[in-house]
């Protein structure tokens, strides 16, 4: 089946130290989307990467870095510059050339930095 | 720049309706709207185009008024599973990639 997997579900970190997200599509989709969910904020977009070996910065993208060497796969580092990391991470994806699709999620990380 | 989403939370029994309005100060080439119950992906409802064009779920309707950069979600007859965080999402009209969101609006149908 066709889908967006993001791991782990729940990631426990101390503060300081760096932490990788994982997502992985097999939906053939041009574009990567990473969001930040907090309470009464909705979904503050990070990054976005429209092809391989290229991304843009979004809204809030201090203390976050990014990487697109694959096409579908979407890594999203959280670094020890984010002042305030814990946090529900939602990665998606869609079509790139008909931009009238929808947007496809994974099911998203929890992080909790300690 | 965020769109923004009013009202921030509704109540209803139901049975009764519901419009939950999105808002942005750019203009727009399409607006999506999504639920997402607690804990889980959002999950699509709709895309509203330039020109009138609607593609998505065929018991929610919307509107969107492209001179005011506007749209409306309309839930009507609500049942117990409309319950959930509705956002609505916009590009912008450079036609990009880029896919940003409003703030969301918490809909909780009560019996």
């Amino acid at each position: 089946d066709g889908g967006i997997t993001q791991s782990p579900k729940y990631l426990f970190r101390k503060e300081g130290q760096n932490v990788t997200l994982s997502c992985e599509q097999n939906l053939n989709h041009d574009a990567m989307y990473w969001y930040r969910q907090d309470p009464g904020q909705g979904l503050r977009l990070i990054y976005y990467s429209q092809i391989v070996n290229d991304f843009q910065k979004g809204d809030i993208a201090e203390g976050y870095s990014v990487s697109r060497e694959k096409k579908e796969s979407f890594p999203l580092t959280v670094t020890s510059a984010q002042k305030n990391p814990t946090a529900f991470y939602l990665c998606a994806s869609s079509i790139l050339i008909d931009l009238n699709t929808e947007a496809f999620f994974g099911q998203g990380t929890r992080l909790t930095v300690v | 720049q965020q769109p923004v989403q009013s009202p921030q939370a509704v109540i209803l029994r139901e049975g009764e309706d519901a419009v939950i309005n999105c808002s942005s100060s750019k203009a727009l080439y399409s607006v999506h709207w999504y639920r997402q119950k607690h804990g889980e992906a959002p999950v699509f409802l709709m895309i509203l185009l330039k020109g009138g064009e609607q593609k998505g779920h065929d018991k929610i309707s919307a509107s969107f008024n492209e001179k005011k950069q506007q749209s409306s979600l309309y839930l009507t007859a609500s049942q117990l599973s409309y319950s959930g965080t509705y956002f609505c999402g916009t590009r912008g009209s450079g036609n990009t990639g880029k896919l940003i969101f409003g703030q969301g609006t918490t809909l909780q149908v009560k019996p």
